[in-house]
């Protein structure tokens, strides 16, 4: 089993809003990672967890928070975002930090209105 | 940090024709992956190949570390190929993957 599930696929919010995008996992993956993704633009990393704690994170606006809870799970929790934070937001996972095949899930797309 | 460029950067095929996707890498590579994007947005893997030549069907990849290269080979294309290939490098500080900006290919019937 190579699946990644994020839930929910699309959400739409206001941007007085909190919500969270949620990602899974059962390959007993060690390494988790966010990206987004604009419309014709390539992924692009924002925050990576490694053995359930951040290890990188790419500068990201405050208004996006991430949480590793456990080895299987990360979330992102969106607050007071803007409109041109609408973008699919992709979860991916891989066995460790870099250098191993990294999975992705069906995304989540997002629009902020 | 790498830097992965992609070429061409659009492709239109005939069904049934073969083409040639092509990847350089600014840095050695110690993970080269390639992907298709459906019209859904989802990344589907096609191959984990940071040295040497793989086939999975139609397809095939090869990647020359020392050149810093990697190719995509599609043969006997069908419409349903179409979408956004991209390919993703990590540097061998075990970096995560950045990725290139991709080849949108058409396939036509």
């Amino acid at each position: 089993d190579t699946e990644v599930t994020q839930t929910p696929k699309h959400l739409v919010m206001g941007m007085t809003n909190k919500k969270s995008l949620k990602c899974e996992q059962h390959m007993g993956h060690r390494a988790m990672y966010w990206y987004k993704q604009k419309a014709k633009k390539p992924p692009e990393l924002m925050f990576v967890y490694s053995y359930e704690k951040l290890s990188i994170n790419e500068s990201v606006p405050s208004r996006f928070s991430p949480e590793c809870p456990n080895s299987s799970l990360l979330n992102l929790h969106l607050h007071a975002l803007q409109p041109e934070d609408s973008a699919l937001y992709l979860c991916a996972s891989s066995q460790d930090e870099g250098g191993t095949e990294a999975f992705f899930g069906q995304g989540t797309r997002l629009t902020v209105v | 940090g790498i830097q992965v460029e992609q070429s061409p950067p659009d492709l239109i095929l005939q069904e049934g024709a073969n083409s040639t996707l092509r990847c350089n890498f600014s840095d050695s590579v110690n993970n080269l992956q390639w992907f298709h994007q459906n019209p859904w947005g989802q990344l589907i893997n096609l191959f984990y190949i940071p040295s040497g030549t793989k086939q999975n069907g139609r397809l095939s990849a090869t990647t020359v570390a020392t050149e810093r290269y990697s190719l995509l080979y599609i043969s006997s294309s069908q419409t349903t190929d179409s979408g956004v290939y991209f390919c993703a490098g990590g540097d061998s500080g075990n970096t995560p993957l950045v990725f290139g900006k991709g080849t949108r290919l058409s396939v036509i019937a």
